[in-house]
C-alpha cells in the first residue's frame, strides 16, 4: 500500500512569513496527526483529526497555527506568521482508527527553516 | 500526566555488540508501548509494539516486554549491525484518543 504523502520536504522562509504543509494519509485511515518534532526531541502532538473533524487541538497554538482537514482524506498545516521557534520537522501520521493500540505510519515529514 | 523517559544518547556499539535501550512510563489507565526507529531524513517506522502487561513485541531482531511492575519498556538486541544506526523513540499510545507521546529518542551509533 501506498505510505503517508506530505509535501513539501523542504521549506525555508523568514519570520513572519506563512508556509503550509500538505498530507495525504494512507488510503482508508481515518484518523490523521500532525506532530512537531523539534530538533533532538521526540515528536509532540499538535492536532488530531477523526474523518473531518478535530479530536485534540489542545497543544496547537492557535494564534498562528490552523489546520483542516476538509473532506475527511487529505489535511493541511498552516503556520501565519512563523516565528523563529517553529523551526522544526513536522510530521503528518495516519491511523485505521483513534485508538491507543493502534500503530500509526508516519510520512518523510517536512523540515522547515525559519530565517 | 502521561510521559515517557528514554535513557540519554548517543549510544555508539561495534558490530555484533548487544543493545539495550531503557525506557520507562508514567500513565493512567493501561497504555499501549510502542518502539519506532527513525532513519536519517526520513520519517519513523514502527519497529515493534506491545499492547498489555508481559506481552513481548520483537521484530528484526529487536524486541522489548511490557513491565508493567517495573512500568518498562526496554528495547533490547543480541547483535546488533551497522545498518541499526538510527535514533529510536520509545512511545506510549493513549488510551483516550490514540495519540502517541514519545520520549525524546536514543542516537544509535553502530561501528564496523
Amino acid at each position: 500500500e501506498a505510505g503517508v504523502a506530505q509535501s513539501p520536504r523542504y521549506k525555508i522562509i523568514e519570520k513572519r512569513q506563512s508556509v503550509a504543509f500538505w498530507c495525504n494519509p494512507i488510503s482508508g485511515h481515518a484518523t490523521l496527526y500532525w506532530y512537531q518534532q523539534i530538533l533532538g526531541q521526540g515528536p509532540k502532538l499538535l492536532i488530531q483529526f477523526q474523518n473531518n473533524g478535530v479530536v485534540d487541538d489542545s497543544q496547537l497554538p492557535k494564534d498562528r497555527f490552523s489546520a483542516e482537514r476538509l473532506k475527511g482524506v487529505d489535511s493541511t498545516l498552516k503556520i501565519q506568521p512563523a516565528k523563529l521557534e517553529d523551526s522544526a520537522v513536522y510530521l503528518c501520521a495516519s491511523s485505521l482508527e483513534a485508538a491507543g493500540s493502534q500503530p500509526q505510519h508516519f510520512g518523510d515529514g517536512t523540515r522547515l527553516s525559519i530565517l | 500526566g502521561n510521559s515517557v523517559t528514554q535513557m540519554e544518547g548517543p549510544v555508539t556499539l561495534s558490530e555484533e555488540a548487544f543493545l539495550t535501550i531503557n525506557c520507562t512510563y508514567t500513565a493512567t489507565g493501561y497504555p499501549s508501548l510502542f518502539w519506532y526507529v527513525q532513519y536519517p531524513g526520513e520519517g519513523l517506522q514502527l519497529l515493534l509494539k506491545a499492547t498489555k502487561a508481559d506481552d513481548k513485541g520483537s521484530n528484526k531482531g529487536f524486541e522489548a516486554t511490557y513491565r508493567k511492575e517495573t512500568t518498562s519498556f526496554h528495547l533490547e538486541k543480541g547483535s546488533v549491525q551497522v545498518s541499526d544506526s538510527a535514533v529510536y523513540f520509545c512511545a506510549l499510545g493513549h488510551n483516550q484518543g490514540g495519540k502517541l507521546i514519545f520520549g525524546q529518542g536514543t542516537e544509535l551509533s553502530v561501528k564496523p
